[in-house]
């Protein structure tokens, strides 16, 4: 089953102590996403990934990072969270150079920081 | 800038019902509109995508429409049933910038009264 799977589902923390949201896709695809979703200010990218080794800083990037290593694998890091990261993240994918294609969405994780 | 707006925010409606969601964007040089669902805390289901070409797309009890010209978009749901109770949201690319970047509207929370 094509898919894109995320984890934790659900995660609380606390400022200031390292965390890693992996996400993962079976599609092939190139293109691969984080996105934050707020109340009231819906849905934003926070950073986005073309292929392997090629990272670039979406609308919200600031407090987090991401590598992508592997073509199916595009992790989010957050070095030093704080409360204003208390979100739901969602991680996307879709084929590269062919933005006629429907974006495929995990199923979120909720993070909390104390 | 793209802006995508979606009205009403919230609706409520008895079973049965035919409903129209409206979404609006700003910049009509779009690659296409993708239609998703979202259950409380859960993660985006994709409904349909109308590419820039089409006219409408159709899946089951939904249509979704698309007029490039006039900026806006209808998600048309017939004969409607409780289990539809969910937000609906719609998003296009970023054209022009991060072509992956979805610009998503606010969404319009849907409930659905047996």
């Amino acid at each position: 089953e094509a898919q894109v799977t995320q984890n934790p589902r659900y995660l609380i923390t606390v400022t200031g102590k390292k965390l890693t949201v992996t996400c993962s896709q079976n599609m092939n695809h190139e293109y691969m996403s984080w996105y934050r979703q707020d109340p009231g200010l819906g849905l934003r990218q926070i950073y986005y990934s073309m292929n392997v080794e090629v990272t670039d800083k979406g609308d919200v990037p600031e407090g987090y990072k991401v590598s992508r290593k592997e073509k199916r694998n595009f992790p989010l890091i957050l070095e030093s969270p704080s409360p204003n990261q208390t979100s739901l993240y969602f991680c996307a994918s879709t084929k590269m150079w062919d933005f006629s294609n429907e974006q495929f969405f995990g199923p979120g994780t909720r993070l909390t920081v104390l | 800038k793209q802006e995508v707006t979606q009205i009403p925010a919230a609706l409520s409606v008895p079973e049965g019902e035919n409903l129209v969601l409206n979404c609006s964007f700003t910049d009509s040089a779009i690659y296409n509109l993708q239609w998703f669902r979202q259950d409380p805390g859960k993660g985006l289901t994709s409904l349909l995508l109308i590419q820039s070409s089409q006219r409408e797309q159709t899946s089951g009890r939904l249509n979704a429409s698309l007029d490039k010209s006039s900026g806006r978009s209808t998600l048309y749901i017939a004969a409607s049933q409780p289990g539809d109770s969910a937000t609906y949201l719609c998003a296009v690319p970023n054209y022009g910038g991060s072509q992956g970047n979805l610009i998503f509207g606010k969404g319009t929370k849907l409930s659905v009264k047996p």
